[in-house]
């Protein structure tokens, strides 16, 4: 079985700061990974994904990520955080293999406040 | 260009009562997927089709059915309402089926469900 752990429920950072969101997994084989967003009162909103290739990956507003295959990590990374980045994040994974179809796993999120 | 759309954005049920949340989607995707999410659970998948005429399991199911009406609409329906039920519910769509789990799913801006 995949899954996801996000291991904070809240990142508080300043404004202008680096911002991390942590992110491991467990599938079997390799993975797909997906950063998604959700603003408050809204629906999941997609921010990058890592399929192949360069491990770091660049995404919407800012944000890349780092697949780490020995460490079993996607980190979300902003050099510097803005105020609009407050929300929750959720990372997801989905197994490479044929018969794992389209499942998409989420971790539980993490809230980012970011303080001006 | 509308993306996912969901109905109602609100409802409020008794114990044993049902109904039926609508989404579209017009992006003309093939998958389409019901999600429910929980504080600190992330979102778990309920139900998916792969494709027009086709539906499956998902993590948690009982309790739900759900009906590909056509390639546009997937409805989710809630035929007893229990209070384990009460969640918010997210539909999302992606233009590949099984065999493109590399495709991003997008989502719609989701039903608060509330049973007394």
């Amino acid at each position: 079985a995949q899954s996801v752990a996000q291991p904070e429920d809240q990142v508080n950072v300043a404004e202008g700061n680096p911002l991390t969101v942590k992110c491991t997994y467990s599938v079997s084989g390799n993975p797909y990974l997906f950063w998604y967003v959700q603003y408050p009162n809204r629906g999941l909103q997609f921010l990058l994904k890592y399929i192949t290739g360069d491990n770091l990956v660049k995404g919407s507003y800012g944000f890349e990520a780092e697949f780490n295959k020995s460490q079993t990590s996607f980190h979300l990374k902003k050099p510097s955080a803005l105020v609009s980045d407050s929300a929750l994040y959720f990372c997801a994974v989905r197994a490479r293999f044929k018969a794992a179809g389209n499942k998409l796993t989420f971790g539980g999120g993490t809230r980012v406040l970011v303080k001006p | 260009n509308a993306g996912v759309t969901q109905t109602p954005k609100f409802q409020v049920l008794k114990t044993g009562q049902s109904m039926t949340l609508q989404c579209a989607q017009d992006m003309n995707h093939n998958s389409m997927y019901w999600y429910r999410q929980d504080p600190g659970m992330g979102l778990r998948l309920i139900y998916y089709s792969a494709s027009e005429g086709t539906t499956d399991k998902g993590e948690v199911p009982n309790g739900y059915n759900v009906s590909r009406l056509n390639k546009r609409e997937f409805s989710l329906r809630l035929e007893s309402a229990a209070p384990s039920q009460t969640s918010v519910y997210f539909c999302a769509s992606s233009d590949g089926g099984p065999l493109f789990p590399t495709d991003t799913q997008y989502f719609g801006p989701g039903t608060r469900l509330t049973v007394l």
